[in-house]
C-alpha cells in the first residue's frame, strides 16, 4: 500500500532557531517528492521538488534531502522566521501515472513562537 | 500565487440543501481535482478531470458530483447536504504531461453542514 508518514506530527519552536521534518514513504514505483507549504485556511503551496536522481534541493531557508534507498526524505528550515508557521506536507508521486496521482502525509504542524 | 480560485471561501449551510463549490483557474490546465482535507488528515483525493467532458472518481468515495463542461471550470455539487460533508474542499489543476508536473491549488472552500 502506498503510504506517506511525518513526523513529528507538531513542533513548536523559537523564532530565528533551526528545525528539521522527516517524511518516509512507501510509494512505489517513485516519482517525485514535493514538500508543500500549508497556511492556516489557505491551499498547498509548493517548496521544493526532487527526483529519484537528487539528493539535495534548496528554497531559500528550505533545504529538502532524498534518500531514495531507504525512502525517506527531510525537510531543513533555517532562522525561522513568525511566517513560517504552518502546516508541512510532503507529497510522493508514483511513476508511470498519466493523472499525476499524489500521495500525501498529514503534516508536519510547525508553530514559531517570537 | 497561483491563478486558481474556490468561492465560496466559507460556507454553512443545514441538512438537506443542494450547493455546489466553484472553482476556476485561468492557468490553461487541463487536469483538475478535487480534495477533502479534515484537520490533521492528509488530503484525499474525491474527483479528478483530464479535460473538457471527463471525469472520474478519484481514491475516497464521496457523494457529490462534478463536471467539466470548460476548461477553466470544475464546479463541485452536492444534491443533499449532510453533516458528515462538513469538511475542507480543495480544488487543484495541473498542465502538461507527466507525472513531474505541479498541483496548484487553490484557497479551498471550508463547509459547515448543520
Amino acid at each position: 500500500k502506498n503510504q506517506v508518514e511525518q513526523s513529528p506530527q507538531s513542533l513548536i519552536i523559537l523564532e530565528g532557531k533551526n528545525c528539521t521534518l522527516q517524511c518516509n514513504y512507501t510509494v512505489s514505483p517513485f516519482s517525485n517528492l514535493r514538500w508543500y507549504k500549508q497556511d492556516t485556511g489557505r491551499g498547498p503551496v509548493s517548496l521544493t521538488i526532487m527526483t529519484f536522481s537528487e539528493n539535495t534541493k534548496s528554497n531559500g531557508r528550505y533545504t529538502a534531502t532524498l534518500d531514495a534507498d531507504t525512502k525517506q526524505s527531510s525537510l531543513h528550515i533555517t532562522a525561522s522566521q513568525l511566517s513560517d508557521s504552518a502546516s508541512y506536507i510532503c507529497v510522493v508521486s508514483d511513476r508511470g501515472s498519466t493523472l499525476g496521482r499524489l500521495y500525501f502525509g498529514r503534516g508536519t504542524q510547525l508553530t514559531v513562537w517570537p | 500565487e497561483a491563478d486558481i480560485y474556490q468561492t465560496p471561501r466559507y460556507l454553512v449551510i443545514g441538512t438537506g440543501k443542494k450547493i455546489t463549490l466553484e472553482c476556476s483557474q485561468t492557468m490553461g490546465h487541463d487536469k483538475m481535482y478535487w480534495y477533502q482535507q479534515d484537520p490533521g488528515m492528509e488530503l484525499h483525493l474525491i474527483h479528478y478531470s483530464y479535460g473538457v467532458n471527463s471525469t472520474e472518481k478519484g481514491d475516497l468515495s464521496s457523494e457529490s458530483t462534478v463536471s467539466r463542461i470548460r476548461t477553466e471550470h470544475f464546479p463541485l455539487t452536492l444534491e443533499s447536504a449532510r453533516p458528515s460533508h462538513t469538511s475542507q474542499y480543495l480544488c487543484a489543476s495541473s498542465g502538461g504531461q507527466g507525472t513531474y508536473n505541479e498541483q496548484f491549488f487553490g484557497p479551498g472552500t471550508r463547509l459547515t453542514v448543520l
